[in-house]
């Protein structure tokens, strides 16, 4: 699977739209893009993911560039329950589930 | 639909003590895993099985077992706890191992502490 490139840490005001990015210069034709979240070490939570167009759920929209070298996700209107760590994961299908890497991801603070 | 689940929630154990962490999916889902997150790290594969009677090694399998005889259950074994294996344990579940379009699902974790 393509290594991913997030930013450490990042701050977002409550209520306001928060625009995370990711770097995933070498991804594969073939290779989905995944978000997933982790808040306060509860199990990670699944987002949005997409192969080449833009996406949109009840959560969040995710962006992927027309090279697919980069993606955003966008939480529309955060709010302070959106406190969290977000990863950015890049995969195909065959045993890339069992290979899966979180990485470091973004940290994401909500302020009042 | 319950989702993954997982118990116990929190466990304390002396070293050398065994014990079975348990976790149970109801999306029938072929694929399933265990990993390990330790203070500040990301994710680390322990093993996961493609399907029932099917298991195979992840990352750092040491010191751990697993079986699957359902679809719905994989539990995870510790054969003699030893304190760096305290840590916080996670089982997710997929529909397919081999389609790059489906998620997997987290359970809530079982944070376990070895002494």
């Amino acid at each position: 699977d393509a290594k991913t490139t997030q930013p450490p840490s990042m701050d977002c005001a409550e209520g306001r739209a928060a625009n995370l990015p990711c770097n995933h210069s070498t991804i594969s034709g073939n290779e989905y893009v995944y978000w997933y979240r982790q808040i306060h070490s509860q199990g990670p939570q699944y987002i949005i993911h997409g192969l080449k167009n833009n996406e949109t759920n009840e959560m969040a929209s995710l962006i992927i560039t027309e090279d697919r070298k980069s993606s955003t996700l966008i939480l529309p209107h955060a709010t302070l329950r959106d406190t969290a760590v977000y990863y950015c994961i890049v995969r195909a299908g065959t045993d890339s589930w069992g290979k899966l890497q979180f990485g470091a991801g973004t940290q994401v603070v909500v302020t009042p | 639909n319950a989702g993954v689940t997982q118990t116990p929630k929190f466990q304390v154990l002396k070293t050398g003590q065994s014990m079975t962490l348990q976790c149970a999916q109801d999306m029938n889902h072929e694929y399933m895993s265990w990993y390990r997150q330790d203070p500040g790290m990301g994710l680390r594969l322990i093993h996961y099985s493609v399907g029932a009677g099917i298991t195979d090694q992840g990352e750092v399998p040491n010191g751990y077992n697993v079986s699957r005889s359902t679809t719905e259950d994989f539990p995870l074994r510790l054969l003699s706890a030893a304190p760096s294996q305290t840590s916080v344990y996670f089982c997710a579940s997929s529909y397919s191992i081999w389609d790059g379009n489906t998620e997997a699902f987290f359970g809530q974790g079982t944070r376990l502490t070895v002494v």
